[in-house]
């Protein structure tokens, strides 16, 4: 086990609504970073939070967004969901100080939008 | 874009036997070059990496080998187990904070 907890593991959503993932990280680290992973692919980066500031942001639309608390747990909220959102989310937690390579995915949260 | 290709989606070896995944990669500025595994409902799980200024780094039964003349990124998983079967990425990161995934190698070890 990695110490990095998601949830809720499963979801469904209707097309249209908003949805709002959880992460709460590893001890000790406090860089967060999200990724969704559609099935068969590897994981897409979202975006990452340090110090509870973004930090970085791959490709994806302003309907997803995210936040960081003082104890380094993260949401990722997405808006307006769409078909195509249906995939794993997972976040991976790392520790700044290391160089950021070594990171820690928890087991995901699976999310089907009809 | 970045693009972190596969050569092979789908690999089988004997149990025993020695595993080599193999990964393309196009971005020349990558610093680190990561190798994660990821088993059925589980999220990856980081195996080893490299840095950009190395050409070879060993780990517990895993070498890494990195040809930057040909951008190619290659994991030997030495005595392959059962407990070996899943999915491998590659994975660069350039300078900043976003690692680009390739799309995984299934690994099946046949006992």
């Amino acid at each position: 086990e990695t110490g990095v907890t998601q949830s809720p593991t499963h979801l469904i959503k209707t097309r249209g609504q908003q949805v709002t993932l959880r992460c709460s990280s590893q001890s000790g680290h406090n860089t967060v970073s999200w990724y969704q992973q559609a099935l068969g692919q590897g994981p897409q980066f979202i975006f990452q939070y340090y110090r509870e500031e973004e930090n970085g942001r791959g490709n994806f639309p302003p309907r997803f967004s995210g936040l960081q608390f003082p104890n380094y747990s993260s949401e990722l909220n997405v808006n307006a969901l769409e078909l195509d959102d249906s995939a794993l989310y997972l976040c991976a937690s790392s520790s700044a100080g290391t160089g950021g390579t070594e990171a820690f995915f928890g087991q995901g949260t699976r999310l089907t939008v009809v | 874009g970045e693009s972190v290709g596969l050569h092979l989606p789908t690999l089988s070896v004997q149990e025993g036997d020695n595993s080599i995944i193999n990964c393309a990669y196009s971005n020349s500025a990558s610093d680190y070059f990561i190798w994660y595994k990821q088993e059925s409902g589980k999220g990856p799980q980081f195996i080893i990496d490299i840095r950009s200024n190395m050409d070879k780094r060993q780990g517990q039964r895993v070498t890494v080998l990195l040809n930057k003349t040909v951008k190619h990124l290659s994991l030997q998983i030495a005595a392959t187990q059962p407990g070996d079967s899943a999915v491998y990425f590659c994975a660069e990161k350039p300078t900043g904070n976003q690692f680009y995934f390739g799309t995984g190698t299934s690994l099946t070890v046949i006992p």
